[in-house]
């Protein structure tokens, strides 16, 4: 199947800083990215929809101020956790959809974010 | 909301196929059935999915009831890297649709 990557695969940051991660595609050209999150024992929680050159749709309850996402390219989507806290530590996954035709998402291999 | 019901959790010998249910009544005319697996600490991994024919791939087996009410995703040898927590999804397979994860799930494969 197609590949995804994510950056970084792990991240410590300060309370009150901000964090970014990256979601490539790296054989493909993604039209339509996804970011879930998912909590300890817990199952994937969409949080928003981006496609590539326009803004994206947030699920009900997620901040689009506290989560910037953007995807300017065809292979990169990035999400930016903004003023970090200890309770938006978890694990986030992006996923990726090709545009022409085919419907499967491809999942990356997740981000664990731990806020200090 | 998810639109399906599986056990928390199946126990599955080596080697014996792992045989997880899944419910889905309401399931629409034109709603598939996926199938994804999530191995602790990693991304979901894409299984299979079919509509209303049995389907099978390398991976695994997927039979749907006639009535597409309910199916069963057959691994037909599990291996201990089975181990994983399965997740059952219904969506329209177009453009742009989302996947709705549900609790999924825990299959431990024992030696």
């Amino acid at each position: 199947g197609a590949v995804v990557s994510q950056h970084p695969s792990w991240v410590i940051c300060k309370s009150g800083t901000s964090v970014k991660i990256e979601c490539r595609s790296l054989d493909f050209q993604a039209t339509t990215m996804f970011w879930y999150r998912q909590f300890p024992k817990q199952s994937l929680m969409l949080m928003a929809t981006s496609n590539e050159g326009s803004k994206a749709t947030y699920e009900q309850g997620v901040e689009k101020d506290k989560f910037l996402i953007n995807h300017a390219s065809l292979t990169l989507s990035t999400l930016t956790v903004t003023s970090a806290h200890p309770e938006d530590s978890s694990f986030y996954i992006c996923s990726a959809r090709a545009g022409s035709g085919g419907n499967e998402q491809f999942f990356g291999p997740g981000t664990r974010l731990t806020v200090l | 909301d998810a639109k399906t019901t599986q056990p928390p959790s199946m126990d599955c010998a080596e080697g014996r196929a792992a045989n997880l249910p899944c419910n889905h009544s309401t399931i629409s005319g034109n709603e598939y059935v996926y199938w994804y697996r999530q191995i602790h600490s990693q991304g979901p991994q894409y299984i299979i999915h079919g509509l209303k024919n049995n389907e099978t791939n390398e991976m695994a087996s997927l039979i749907i009831t006639e009535d597409r009410k309910s199916s069963t995703l057959i691994l037909p040898h599990a291996t201990l890297r089975d181990t994983a927590v399965y997740y059952c999804i219904v969506r329209v397979a177009w453009e742009g649709n989302k996947l709705v994860f549900g609790a999924g799930t825990i299959l431990r494969v024992k030696s």
